[in-house]
């Protein structure tokens, strides 16, 4: 499976963009990258997904180097509700299931 | 639109006991997945399963686990003689599809704690 790297924290202020890091020199063409974060006492949550091409949703852009061999989460705007881990996954598309791998991810701290 | 859900939010059991933990999938989804989550840890993959039949179980631990999702009603995993080691996270996510693009819907979990 190819892997993902994530630095262990970071820090933003309120209001601020924030610009998360994700490093898969070993992705494959049929990779697609996923972004969930994880609340304080809750479940993942599902943030954005991309392929080749820049994503933009309501939640956050993804932004992906032309080699696909780093991606980058953007938070326009951070706030408060936006402190938690942050996991970037690769899910390969090549045919049939696949299980999902869950890293350590990035714990964001938003500092009012 | 309800989510995944997930009961109990918190379960509390004696060395020895067993935890059957349930969870209801999003509307339509019928692959249900569940996930172990130590303190300070990130998700590890427990099983997938998808109505009535196991697909992959390459995270359960070989004894006292087991999961099912029944053709009615939540899926369940069940824990039998727990023991200390157990307590943790679990949660329950769901799909409609398992193709890479298709989203996992998780629950808010289960926090089992083994006294």
């Amino acid at each position: 499976d190819a892997k993902t790297t994530q630095p262990n924290s970071m820090e933003s202020n309120e209001e601020e963009p924030v610009h998360l890091p994700c490093n898969h020199s070993t992705i494959s063409g049929t990779d697609y990258i996923h972004w969930y974060r994880q609340l304080p006492s809750q479940g993942p949550e599902y943030v954005i997904h991309g392929l080749t091409s820049n994503v933009n949703n309501r939640m956050a852009s993804l932004a992906i180097a032309e080699d696909r061999k780093s991606s980058t989460l953007i938070l326009h705007r951070a706030t408060l509700r936006d402190a938690a881990v942050y996991y970037c996954i690769l899910r390969d598309d090549s045919g049939g299931y696949q299980k999902v791998t869950f890293g350590i991810g990035t714990k964001l701290q938003v500092i009012p | 639109n309800a989510g995944v859900m997930q009961n109990p939010r918190h379960l509390v059991r004696r060395r020895g006991q067993e935890a059957r933990l349930r969870c209801s999938p999003m509307k339509g989804h019928s692959h249900v997945y569940w996930y172990r989550q130590l303190p300070e840890e990130g998700l590890k993959f427990m099983v997938y399963l998808q109505k009535e039949n196991i697909i992959d179980e390459s995270g359960m631990p070989k004894e006292r686990f087991s999961a099912e999702f029944p053709k009615e009603g939540p899926s369940i995993l069940r824990i039998q003689q727990v023991v200390r080691g157990d307590s943790a996270a679990y949660f329950c996510a769901s799909s409609s599809q398992t193709e890479a693009e298709q989203p996992q819907h998780f629950g808010d979990g289960t926090r089992l704690s083994i006294l």
